[in-house]
Order: C-alpha cells, then sequence, then structure tokens
C-alpha cells in the first residue's frame, strides 16, 4: 500500500523568498506523484505532476518538483513566492495510471503555505 | 482531461436527512472516486465508483451510509444517509484518465 507524508503542517514565509514544501511517498511499485493546491474556500487544483520521464517537473505559478527515487521524494519549490501563494498544498500518490484504469489516489496531510510580507 | 461538474455546491441539512451529490463528466471515464475533507484536514477516499458494479468502499465508511452509484461512464451520486453533525465536511468526486486526476469543484455540507 502506498502512503504519503509532509512532514511540515505549516510554513510561513516571507513574500520573494524562496520556499521548499516537503513530501515523501512509500510505494512496493512504480509510481505517480502529484502536487495539488487548495486556495481557501474553493477546490483541488493541480500544480504538477510526475508520470515518468524527466525527474524534474514544472508546473504552474512557478512552481517545481523534483522526483527523487532514492530518497523516495517529491519536494516542491519555488525561487521567489507571492502572498497569493498562500493556500493548502497536498502532495498525493498513485501506483497505477494506465489509461482509463487507476489505483486510488492517496493525499498527504497537506502543508498550509502563509506568505506575508 | 475531463471536466466535473458537481453539484451542489454547498447545503445545510438537518441531522437524521439524507443528501445525494451529483458528479457529471464531460467525457466517458472508467474510474470515478468519492473523497472527504473534514475541515483542516486532508482529503479521505470512501470509495471507488465503478461502472456495473458495486461500489469498492475503504476502511471505515460502509455503503449504508454511503450508498454510491456510478449507472454510465459519465455520472455518480454519492448519498450521506441519516446524517449528524460529523458528516459536516466538503464531499468530492475525482475521475481518472490518461493524464492523471480531474476533481469535482466539491460539495460543502453542513449538517445541523
Amino acid at each position: 500500500a502506498q502512503s504519503v507524508t509532509q512532514l511540515d503542517s505549516q510554513v510561513p514565509v516571507f513574500e520573494e523568498a524562496p520556499v521548499e514544501l516537503r513530501c515523501n511517498y512509500s510505494s512496493s511499485v512504480s509510481v505517480y506523484l502529484f502536487w495539488y493546491v487548495q486556495y481557501p474556500n474553493q477546490g483541488l487544483q493541480l500544480l504538477l505532476k510526475y508520470l515518468s520521464g524527466s525527474t524534474l517537473v514544472k508546473g504552474i505559478n512557478g512552481f517545481e518538483a523534483e522526483f527523487n527515487k532514492s530518497q523516495t521524494s517529491f519536494h516542491l519549490r519555488k525561487p521567489s513566492v507571492h502572498i497569493s501563494d498562500t493556500a493548502e498544498y497536498f502532495c498525493a500518490v498513485s501506483d497505477f495510471l494506465c489509461g482509463g484504469t487507476a489505483s486510488k489516489l492517496t493525499f498527504g496531510t497537506g502543508t498550509r503555505l502563509q506568505v506575508t510580507l | 482531461s475531463a471536466v466535473i461538474s458537481q453539484k451542489p455546491s454547498r447545503d445545510i441539512c438537518q441531522r437524521g436527512t439524507s443528501l445525494t451529490i451529483q458528479c457529471q463528466v464531460d467525457s466517458q471515464v472508467t474510474m470515478m472516486f468519492w473523497y472527504r475533507q473534514q475541515p483542516g484536514q486532508s482529503l479521505t477516499l470512501i470509495a471507488t465508483a465503478n461502472q456495473g458494479s458495486e461500489a469498492t468502499y475503504e476502511s471505515g465508511f460502509v455503503i449504508d451510509k454511503f450508498p454510491i452509484s456510478r449507472p454510465n461512464l459519465t455520472f455518480s451520486t454519492l448519498t450521506v444517509s441519516n446524517m449528524s453533525p460529523e458528516d459536516s465536511s466538503i464531499y468530492l468526486c475525482s475521475a481518472s484518465g490518461p493524464g492523471g486526476y480531474t476533481f469535482g469543484s466539491g460539495t460543502r455540507l453542513t449538517v445541523v
């Protein structure tokens, strides 16, 4: 069974500073990894995903993440954050995704990114 | 990727009643999922809804409390039955596709 660990429940950061949100996973087979963002009182929005290929994945809003198989990590980074990046960020993993068939998506507990001036 | 229309977006219900949440997908999808997000928490999978067979429930969730229908490849419903205040949550549906997963906008349920 797969699992996801987001060690940081909250990350406070000043505007224009860099940020890294940590995500570690466990799975017995190959994995597919996702980062979602949830703005206050809104639904989930996909930031980026790793399915295969290059381990450095670029997403929307200037975010990127690097898949590290040896460390079983998929940390999310942004070189310079903005006030509007304040939101809840969820890392998620599935272990099977083939055409229309997929295993369930397992979510981490989330990290609250709080950007201040 | 598929687009999901979920309704209602929010509701306030009295305890003991039931609410049915609907999700309509704009294309045929094999797998649909229902999640619950309790206040301030992450998403927890309730069940996987497959067309033509009974839903598969996760530990801690039962069909009598959360009956699910999946009559075709573009539609699914989740009913929250005999509600109590502890059922106050956001409920989301999701569909899988070739590139990943799509989510409905969620139903914010408050039970009073």
